[in-house]
């Protein structure tokens, strides 16, 4: 069964640091999103993204945030310059139609810790 | 306006019992609305969904109820067993984005 794969599982990283989170979508999905999960609390949105361009953004995903695919394949989340309260479990997700049936794909997560 | 409240926080359920979760939210722009299971370790994956123009869908075990006046929905989940154990959160769509509840943490003992 397809899946949406990230990478690295878990990530620990200096405050100020730069951290890329990879995600490969289910090959025919055309929506991708990130969402963030801090410890214990609820699932966050961040971004969505569509034909190459960010559709929406939350008032999380700032100047510190920046998403891109690069090679057609790989869907990538960057943090220019962590911060402590950046800790947080990164989700993946992909979606055929959009958000419109609800239906996303989560991958597995991205564990990022800022010490 | 783009919250989604869910309780209770946490629910100890024995087998066999039926487990409901709840969740209200205040937007009337949300147009749809899934529940998500998430197990430790993995990310949430999509258990049921239902659309305001309904006021009830069940599959299998699991069951949505929709009051749109209420502005409330409820998931049942009928005859629990231990292997139904895990988190569970109400979600509601507005554009493109998911919109989640806090999240449940359902405990089923044998």
């Amino acid at each position: 069964e397809p899946e949406v794969t990230q990478t690295p599982s878990h990530q620990v990283t200096q405050m100020g640091q730069e951290v890329i989170l990879r995600c490969v979508p289910i090959s025919n999905h055309l929506y991708f999103y990130w969402y963030r999960q801090i410890l214990g609390q609820k699932v966050e949105f961040l971004v969505s993204f569509y034909n190459n361009e960010i559709s929406e953004k939350s008032e999380i995903f700032d100047d510190q945030f920046s998403v891109e695919r690069p090679d057609g394949s790989n869907f990538t989340l960057k943090i220019r310059s962590t911060k402590l309260e950046d800790s947080a479990m990164y989700f993946c997700a992909s979606n055929r139609e959009g958000a419109w049936t609800g239906e996303l794909f989560f991958g597995e997560g991205s564990r990022l810790t800022v010490l | 306006q783009q919250q989604v409240k869910q309780s209770p926080q946490s629910l100890i359920v024995q087998k066999g019992g039926i487990s409901i979760i709840n969740c209200a939210y205040e937007n009337t722009a949300f147009d749809y609305f899934p529940w998500y299971q998430q197990f430790p370790g993995k990310g949430p994956a999509l258990l049921i969904a239902i659309r305001p123009d309904v006021s009830e869908k069940k599959e299998g075990r699991f069951t949505i109820s929709f009051n749109k006046s209420a502005k409330q929905f409820s998931l049942h989940i009928m005859d629990s067993q231990p292997g139904d154990s895990a988190t569970y959160f109400c979600a509601a769509r507005n554009t493109d984005k998911l919109i989640f509840g806090t999240g449940t943490r359902l405990q089923v003992f044998p």
